[in-house]
């Protein structure tokens, strides 16, 4: 079965910190790697897509992956009080998925003052 | 431009009846998901559409629930004889489609609350 990993969290950081968010992935053919936001109440927000090994960075956002290690990370820099969410890794399914994702648990975020 | 939208956005009802999920995706987008998230817990695959057809299906929990996408538009996810176990977020997400990278990209509607009592 196809799995994508995270840490659940909680994962505290004050406020201007760097908040480091991990995910591993079992699926070797998966191409295309995502992190969604969610807030409480909230349908999820895409607000990175990587695609090749490396860095991409968004703003406060960096995006890191390693397909070698099966590996993505997200960085938040200067984190914000409104940045604390769950953070939601998601993979694509590989082969002839299609586009179907799969979603790890998500790893709470809070930025404290 | 208008993001993916669902309707109604709140259901209550009661244990046994049936009841219809409504989602309209992104226009231009050709790929079109349901996700199923209970309180507290991650996002749960139920089925995926490409245009009109769905050849993914693997996610339905049971017999008693069913989708169907028309004219690679609105999707209306159906639950019979709904079970209080059904209750959850239904979310609804749309993607461009087709075979690049950046098809996969998934945007989602503001979900529909169901609770059955």
């Amino acid at each position: 079965q196809k799995e994508v990993e995270q840490n659940s969290g909680p994962l505290s950081v004050p406020e201007g910190a760097i908040a480091s968010l991990n995910c591993t992935y079992s699926d070797r053919g998966s191409q295309s790697f995502f992190w969604y936001r969610q807030y409480s109440g909230k349908s999820p927000e895409l607000i990175m897509s990587i695609y090749s090994n490396g860095d991409k960075e968004d703003g406060r956002f960096t995006a890191q992956l390693n397909k070698a290690s099966q590996y993505v990370s997200l960085l938040i820099r200067d984190s914000q009080p409104s940045d604390s969410a769950t953070y939601l890794c998601a993979v694509d399914a590989g082969g002839t998925s299609y586009g179907k994702l799969t979603f790890g648990q998500g790893t709470i975020l809070t930025v404290h003052p | 431009g208008a993001g993916v939208s669902q309707s109604p956005s709140n259901k209550v009802t009661e244990k046994g009846k049936d009841v219809e999920l409504r989602c309209d995706p992104i226009s231009g987008h050709t790929a079109l998901y349901w996700y199923r998230q209970r309180l507290g817990q991650g996002l749960e695959f139920l089925i995926y559409f490409q245009g009109n057809s769905a050849p993914d299906k693997s996610g339905l929990p049971s017999d008693r629930f069913s989708a169907e996408r028309t004219g690679e538009s609105v999707s209306t996810l159906t639950i019979q004889r709904t079970q209080q176990e059904d209750s959850a977020v239904y979310l609804c997400a749309s993607s461009l489609g087709g075979r690049g990278l950046a098809s996969y990209e998934q945007y989602f509607g503001p979900g529909t609350r169901l609770t059955v009592t």
